[in-house]
């Protein structure tokens, strides 16, 4: 299995302060017939399911805030919030999708 | 807008089989990679498996040799099946849909399919496994 290592494991920021979080896979997760990364990053916020927020390590899905970023390519890649605020306050989980099984980042709680 | 729809919480009895459906209204199931996730308490979330709209399956290894997921497409939708549960199976359960990328190979005239991410999320039950 493809191993995913997020850090940290915690972050407390006040707001408006820059986030970011760092995610590290012990094999390439860029897919060199399509040069894709096969990487993506999940919001969780307590009782709620998660909510994707980027694929292909930098597509911003529809409908999330411009002031989260997505970056990286290989086995590093980072996840930033550029003025977190009130309703950021989550758990955030990286996903590599290049095998199965589709392994998640143990996760980065985003507190205020 | 697409809705995944999940059934309410459970309490088994260890050895039992855990049976779960995800009704899936306002969209097709062709074209998406139909899939299970959990999150045990007090941890991250765990992939169990998949299910395209031909039936292919994908199933974690450790879950592989007692998991099943099914697609009834009459009725539109899908299900997780686990046997002999123990009380490491206690987690909520996730339904939700995973996109499809299609990528045409001119060489070989074949497409290739990945998947790309889980959109739409169901809003998860409860399993207890406890005697």
């Amino acid at each position: 299995d493809i191993v995913v290592t997020q850090s940290p494991d915690s972050l407390a920021v006040s707001l408006g302060e820059r986030a970011t979080i760092t995610c590290k896979s012990n094999e390439t997760l860029l897919y060199s017939s399509n040069n894709k990364n096969f990487l993506g990053w999940y919001q969780h916020r307590a009782g709620l399911p998660p909510k994707l927020l980027f694929y292909w390590a930098s597509t911003r899905e529809s409908g999330v805030p411009d002031r989260f970023s997505a970056s990286g390519s290989g086995t590093e890649f980072s996840l930033t919030i550029a003025s977190v605020q009130a309703e950021d306050v989550a758990i955030y989980y990286c996903q590599q999708y290049y095998s199965v099984p589709y392994t998640f980042g143990q996760g980065t709680k985003v507190e205020i | 807008q697409v809705h995944l729809q999940q059934g309410g919480a459970q309490l088994l009895k260890p050895s039992k089989t855990l049976s779960l459906t995800c009704g899936v209204s306002g969209g097709p199931l062709t074209g998406y990679h139909w899939s299970w996730v959990r999150q045990p308490p007090g941890r991250g979330l765990e992939w169990i498996g998949e299910i395209n709209h031909s039936g292919s399956t994908n199933y974690h290894p450790s879950l592989k040799s007692r998991v099943r997921i099914s697609l009834d497409t009459s009725k539109n939708e899908f299900s997780l099946r686990l046997t002999s549960v123990t009380a490491a199976d206690t987690a909520v359960y996730y339904c939700a849909r995973g996109l499809r990328y299609a990528d045409y190979s001119s060489p070989t005239g074949v497409y290739y399919y990945y998947f790309y991410g889980l959109d739409v999320w169901g809003q998860g039950s409860t399993v207890t496994v406890s005697s």
